[in-house]
């Protein structure tokens, strides 16, 4: 496809499950972001990929959560032992290339930890 | 702490009027976008400003970048219910780094016939 896509597009999880989400970036873009977007809420940075490198986690609330994108396309957010203040929409953009490019965004994932 | 601030946070106007939002930043912006969001979807990509004093145009919709590029306008002429939705402006470099943006609350705008 020729955008950003995101799966699953929602996710219900009990408190205490893992949850991974899938985000497919524009092909060929070298840098991939991720966010959080709490209800009324602008994104909120969460974790940095440039190829396969991660360079920044600095946003990531805890430990709990854990990114990869071990071939430099595809990424992967992690939860693990999730809570109910996890619940939000996470977004996943990308970009052609590092620093003051324009990021294109995916439809999100809408976590609800019950 | 809020690094942006939009105003207002939300704003009702009747189809064929104009309006604009506003994004302020205490720091030098130095690259700032515009995007839409409409409820359960990702945040569509409207313009980019980087140099002081730029003005950008698409169909409806102008973009502004002030001289001291510390604030930016966003203004719908002539609002139709399709320009419904949030307006996010975000920010690249507020922070010191380059690539990832710090976001404005939003501006949910809706549009009456």
């Amino acid at each position: 496809g020729a955008g950003v896509s995101q799966s699953p597009r929602y996710k219900v999880a009990k408190r205490g499950q893992d949850v991974a989400l899938r985000c497919d970036p524009i092909s060929g873009h070298v840098s991939l972001f991720w966010y959080q977007q709490a209800l009324g809420q602008g994104p909120e940075f969460l974790t940095y990929f440039q190829n396969e490198a991660q360079l920044d986690k600095s946003g990531l609330p805890s430990d709990r959560f854990f990114a990869e994108r071990p071939e430099g396309s595809v990424s992967t957010l992690k939860i693990q032992r999730t809570q109910q203040e996890d619940s939000a929409v996470y977004l996943c953009a990308s970009s052609s290339r590092e620093g003051w490019a324009t990021q294109y965004f995916g439809p999100g994932t809408r976590l609800l930890v019950l | 702490s809020q690094e942006l601030e939009q105003s207002p946070q939300s704003l009702i106007v009747q189809e064929g009027k104009n309006l604009t939002i506003n994004c302020t930043s205490s720091k030098t912006l130095y690259g700032l976008y515009w995007y839409k969001q409409k409820y359960g979807e990702g945040l569509i990509f409207l313009m980019m400003l980087q140099k002081g004093g730029e003005e950008k145009s698409h169909e409806k919709i102008t973009a502004k970048l002030d001289e001291k590029k510390q604030q930016s306008s966003l203004h719908i002429t002539a609002s139709q219910p399709s320009h419904a939705g949030i307006y996010l402006c975000g920010a690249d470099g507020i922070t010191g780094t380059a690539s990832k943006l710090t976001f404005g609350t939003g501006t949910r705008l809706q549009v009456t016939l």
